[in-house]
């Protein structure tokens, strides 16, 4: 069971917009700064999106990000085939005094 | 190019030590804090443990408490992760990646990972 709660799987079509949630508590999303990260079979992960909003270079604005309270959200926007892969949210938890990732989301373009 | 490859994984019976460690190359290595992630065969990713860029600030997962130790050697350029009482749910592929800032999870280079099997 993660810290971090996510949907299990998302989709949707080419060109769609799809949300990914991410659900913590007041010890890590509430307090500390959300980041997503995109990972494909069989490679390492990548940081998508840091500091609940920041794109690195070289993501596209089509992915964004954003928190309320103890919720985060990834949204991507004009979905593309090679987006399907899977999605990780990760904060900081001030009660454990780690990092938590969510269980992640496996996003399929239909 | 900005990289870290690990090495060190393998096979090893439960009850047993192990240590996988990681070579960073092309950035200044000691002002950046360093974390270990591990993914299980077909499962999520679960961050390990985290340090500071000198070594002197440590943190765990509750998982690997008081089996686990990190370590770095900036001289070398090198992080490690020395396992101790390694338990068959320790299997994973074991990530080495760069904090980008001072803040932990927040990991812009990651290498490609090292597996490591608990298992008689």
């Amino acid at each position: 069971q993660s810290v971090l709660t996510q949907p299990p799987s998302a989709s949707g079509t080419p060109g769609q917009r799809v949300t990914i949630s991410c659900s913590g508590s007041s010890s890590n999303i509430g307090s500390n700064t959300v980041n997503w990260y995109q990972q494909f079979p069989g490679t390492a992960p990548k940081l998508l999106i840091y500091t609940n909003n920041q794109r690195p270079s070289g993501v596209p604005d089509r992915f964004s990000g954003s928190n309320s309270g103890t919720s985060a959200s990834l949204a991507i926007s004009g979905l593309q085939s090679e987006d399907e892969a899977d999605y990780y949210c990760a904060a900081w938890d001030d009660s454990l005094n780690g990092g938590v990732f969510g269980g992640g989301t496996k996003l399929t373009v239909l | 190019e900005v990289q870290l490859v690990e090495s060190g994984g393998g096979l090893v019976q439960p009850g047993g030590s192990l240590r996988v460690s990681c070579a960073a190359s092309e950035f200044s290595f000691s002002r950046y804090a360093m974390s270990w992630v591990r993914q299980a065969p077909g499962k999520g990713l679960e961050w390990v443990s985290g340090l500071s860029g000198s070594g002197g600030s440590t943190y765990y997962a509750d998982s690997v408490k008081g089996r686990f130790t990190i370590s770095r050697d900036n001289s070398k350029n090198m992080v490690y992760l020395q396992m101790k009482s390694l338990r068959a749910e320790d299997t994973a592929v074991y990530y080495c990646a760069k904090e980008r800032s001072g803040d932990y999870v927040l990991m812009d280079v990651w290498g490609k990972g090292t597996p490591v099997t608990v298992s008689s």
